[in-house]
């Protein structure tokens, strides 16, 4: 069912840290994720994905870690600029078969300047 | 511009009345999705579909269908038996070859008075 109320957890972050989002995925099947951010009234766009047979990876700023064995996922983002802020999201899916992918709750970030 | 193309932006609906919600890409993805996003939650799927003529139910698919006749395009369905309808809709396509991140339209937002 839904859950009424639930309100976005929300990182406040000073402009030049870093930033770190983390997530809790539910299927021990999944073996891609993916991180998305959107930004307010716009679809989700996607950041960066990783596959299950990796522990890291890393974009321009961003790097993703995942953790299979306690089923987390998180996502770094460096020198946090003011244009980061958004709500992120990360996904999961089941490689082969039909292709659902499954969103978390999300996080908003808002960055201080 | 390769892209998805969500219409219309903004919707109003009395109650009772089905709404059909546009989805349309150039993209020649076969995958597309629809998802619901509701204030401060994350997005839940509605419906995906792999290939033409072919769709399967999301997590939550009461109230709502959909109909793959082209490859481009995905039409949603909110109908009078959708208990609450107001929300943010998303569609998304994605290629079928594998895993990879979904491609998110601008959203439709509907409103029922």
């Amino acid at each position: 069912g839904e859950s009424v109320g639930l309100h976005l957890p929300t990182l406040s972050v000073q402009e030049g840290d870093n930033s770190i989002i983390n997530c809790a995925y539910s299927n021990s099947a999944s073996d891609y994720f993916i991180w998305y951010k959107q930004e307010s009234g716009k679809g989700p766009q996607f950041i960066i994905d990783i596959r299950s047979n990796m522990d890291k990876r890393q974009g321009q700023r961003v790097t993703v870690l995942l953790n299979k064995t306690v089923k987390h996922l998180s996502l770094q983002i460096a020198a946090t600029q003011p244009g980061d802020s958004a709500v992120y999201f990360c996904a999961e899916a089941v490689s082969g078969g039909y292709q659902k992918v499954t969103f978390g709750t999300g996080t908003k970030l808002q960055v201080i300047p | 511009d390769g892209g998805i193309t969500q219409s219309p932006k903004y919707l109003f609906r009395k109650e009772g009345q089905n709404v059909t919600l546009s989805c349309e890409q150039n993209l020649n993805h076969d995958a597309m999705y629809w998802y619901r996003q509701d204030p401060g939650q994350g997005l839940r799927l509605i419906y995906y579909s792999q290939i033409v003529n072919d769709f399967q139910k999301g997590d939550i698919a009461e109230g709502y269908s959909v109909s793959r006749e082209k490859k481009e395009s995905f039409p949603l369905t909110v109908t009078s038996a959708q208990k609450n309808p107001t929300a943010f809709y998303l569609c998304a396509s994605k290629n079928g070859a594998g895993t990879g991140e979904l491609f998110f339209g601008e959203g439709s937002r509907l409103t029922v008075l």
